[in-house]
């Protein structure tokens, strides 16, 4: 069985510029969750997918952010324009429904210059 | 509100030396627990869990964890360190109540030195 996995590895971009990181969950997962890590900081969590739709957003830091799950499959966080303080790890992770584990994809390393 | 809280952010054992990785947490509703371990380049692999029963956990790579409602602890404990558990550690409590978000404390690295 396929793990989750988070493309890309690693991104660089400039303040202003957009950037999209995409999670594939586990199949027949209907729980996603996206969490993150900025430096020096604890990993704090983002929001949660059931299915396609938002369970709940409220660790989205603000409107630069925006969270998307096609079909209920893979899930897309698009940050646009980004800025200084958005860059670290952003983490996916998914669970069964009926599951209390979360799976973790070893993550985008993300760099704002 | 939720919390978690690792007391230590840098650990240094001598490779063949017991650990023990502290953990507390504030939590408003029947929690579950979890260790996760990063290692350099890698992501987050669950060491332990416990969510109900026995409160003493037998984890991977030799790890335990003894859940402690009275204290809000969840430590984690290992009798003999090998040099390739030198990692980041993170305690996280979860619950159903909220959805299953995780809580993370924000860490303790483990040096060990031969």
């Amino acid at each position: 069985e396929a793990g989750v996995t988070q493309f890309p590895s690693h991104s660089v971009i400039e303040k202003g510029q957009t950037v999209t990181l995409r999670c594939d969950p586990i199949s027949g997962h209907d729980n996603l969750y996206w969490y993150r890590r900025v430096m020096g900081k604890e990993i704090k969590f983002l929001l949660h997918f059931v299915k396609e739709s938002k369970q709940d957003e409220s660790g989205m830091p603000n409107n630069r952010f925006l969270a998307e799950r096609t079909g209920g499959t893979y899930s897309t966080l698009k940050v646009q324009p980004a800025e200084l303080e958005d860059s670290g790890v952003y983490f996916c992770a998914s669970r069964a429904g009926g599951g209390i584990r979360q799976y973790f994809g070893p993550g985008t390393r993300l760099t704002v210059t | 509100a939720q919390s978690v809280t690792q007391p230590d952010i840098h650990i240094t054992v001598s490779e063949g030396a017991s650990l023990e990785l502290r953990c507390n947490y504030s939590y408003g509703a029947t929690p579950y627990l979890f260790w996760y371990v990063q290692s350099p380049g890698q992501g987050l692999q669950l060491l332990l869990k416990y969510f109900s029963g026995d409160t003493l956990v037998q984890g991977i790579k030799g790890f335990e964890a003894e859940f402690k409602r009275s204290q809000s602890s969840f430590n984690l404990r290992k009798p003999s360190v090998h040099w390739s558990d030198a990692a980041e550690y993170f305690c996280a409590v979860g619950a159903v109540e909220y959805g299953n978000k995780l809580v993370f404390g924000a860490g303790t690295i483990l040096r060990v030195k031969s």
